[in-house]
């Protein structure tokens, strides 16, 4: 069965901390995404990787193939990253490009 | 450039009644995508349509539910006789035209649909 999990499913941390958010998939992907949804709001995707690593700004995503495992960091966390942190993955083969989705991460920062 | 557009961003039913949910991709994508959030729950995909075909619908309920993407205009989520299950966020995404074997999905806003 194709399975995405994540952890924490909640954090809260003080401002400035480093944050790392985790996800594993249980059988080869074709790419991983990591997606932020503020509450009330829209999906806004941060990244989209196969292999290695990507930063964009305080925020880095590193996946791991040959363990099936994928991490996103936050550097200087501010209040203004908390939202929720999705992780989903293009599972390849049935024709079909839909992404399969872990259940989330909530993440609060505290000033 | 306008993102991917979703309308009504809510909308309230009541059980019976049809709702119609809009999907305009970002300008140039020819993928849609449909997703359901459910309240408390993550998100589960529904159907991917290319213009004018359904490429997938696995994740789509055999009835009440129906999806299109035509060649003029924006992609339509049908649910017919709504009932209070129904009730939750929609959401649409685009791709443009895939040369990998994957592609970043562009999200739109959402729709939240409540039936009462």
């Amino acid at each position: 069965k194709n399975e995405v999990e994540q952890s924490p499913q909640n954090l809260t941390a003080q401002e400035g901390e480093f944050i790392t958010i985790n996800c594993s998939y249980s059988v080869g992907i074709s790419a991983l995404h990591w997606l932020q949804q503020h509450p009330g709001g829209g999906i806004v995707s941060l990244f989209m990787l196969s292999s290695g690593k990507k930063k964009h700004g305080r925020l880095i995503a590193t996946i791991n193939i040959q363990e099936k495992h994928s991490s996103l960091h936050i550097t200087a966390s501010h209040p203004r990253d908390s939202a929720v942190y999705i992780c989903a993955v293009n599972f390849p083969g049935g024709g079909a490009d839909g992404l399969t989705f872990g259940k989330g991460t909530h993440l609060i920062i505290q000033p | 450039n306008a993102g991917v557009m979703q309308n009504p961003r809510h909308l309230v039913r009541r059980r019976g009644q049809e709702a119609r949910l809009r999907c305009s991709p970002v300008k140039g994508h020819s993928h849609v995508y449909w997703y359901r959030q459910l309240p408390e729950e993550g998100l589960k995909f529904m159907v991917y349509l290319q213009k004018e075909n359904i490429i997938d619908e696995s994740g789509m309920p055999k009835e009440r539910f129906s999806a299109e993407f035509p060649k003029e205009g924006p992609s339509i989520l049908r649910i017919q006789q709504v009932v209070r299950g129904d009730s939750a966020a929609y959401f649409c995404a685009s791709s443009p035209v895939i040369v990998a074997t994957y592609n970043e999905q562009f999200f739109g806003p959402g729709t939240r649909l409540t039936v009462l």
